[in-house]
């Protein structure tokens, strides 16, 4: 079946720009969660939502960042007034059974 | 905040050698673990989950888990050039998140 999937695969962006990165997770994932990844390093942990609720939003890194999920389905991270140190990967995986996640291919976001 | 350590590398084996890859973490509650295979420019995909002490076999791969010492493992017999990857170690933390390390570099040269 379809999985995990990320549009735009790269955005390339103005200093102080606001960007939308938008997920798909696979059909019927409740669990979905968004991660980065910048250049040689770990998966920084963003926010986890179950259905359109987001339990955790601890990983966030400032106000600029929100992120929405609707239907149950589809979520959007946004980043407002985009800085130099938000280039990176930012990727998103959905999840079932628990703790098995499935990574979609990611955004690289690189801001000038 | 639980932690995840992993030695960066590379480790750099021949074809056909037994590669070993090795994760700590701090949480000694911790019940789950995963492996995550990252090709480079790709994203992680699951490649094993241990839950109990001991060892699981998956065709080529096995993990190991020691939760007295805290520490688990990834064993690649065999390794192929096609191996050559960073793998990430991950451990269940807060409401359902996973910590993932930095990962471990692997190169597998023919």
């Amino acid at each position: 079946g379809a999985g995990v999937s990320q549009s735009p695969s790269n955005k390339v962006t103005e200093k102080g720009k606001d960007v939308e990165l938008r997920c798909d997770p696979i059909s019927g994932h409740t669990a979905l969660y968004w991660y980065r990844q910048s250049l040689g390093q770990g998966l920084e942990f963003l926010i986890y939502f179950q259905g359109n609720s987001a339990p955790d939003k601890s990983g966030l890194p400032s106000d600029r960042f929100s992120a929405e999920r609707t239907g149950g389905s589809v979520s959007t991270l946004t980043i407002q007034r985009t800085q130099q140190e938000d280039s990176a990967v930012y990727l998103c995986a959905s999840e079932d059974p628990p703790d098995t996640q499935y990574f979609g291919p990611g955004t690289r976001l690189t801001v000038l | 905040q639980k932690e995840v350590e992993q030695n960066s590398g590379p480790l750099s084996v021949p074809e056909g050698a037994i590669a070993s890859l090795n994760c700590t973490y701090s949480d000694r509650g911790s019940q789950s673990f995963f492996w995550y295979r990252q090709y480079s420019g790709k994203s992680p995909e699951l490649i094993m989950s241990i839950y109990s002490n001991g060892d699981k076999e998956d065709g080529r791969f096995t993990a190991q888990l020691n939760k007295a010492s805290q520490y688990v493992s990834l064993l690649i017999r065999d390794s192929q050039p096609s191996d050559s990857a960073t793998y990430l170690c991950a451990v269940p933390s807060g409401y359902s998140t996973l910590t993932f390390g930095k990962g471990t570099m692997l190169l597998v040269s023919p």
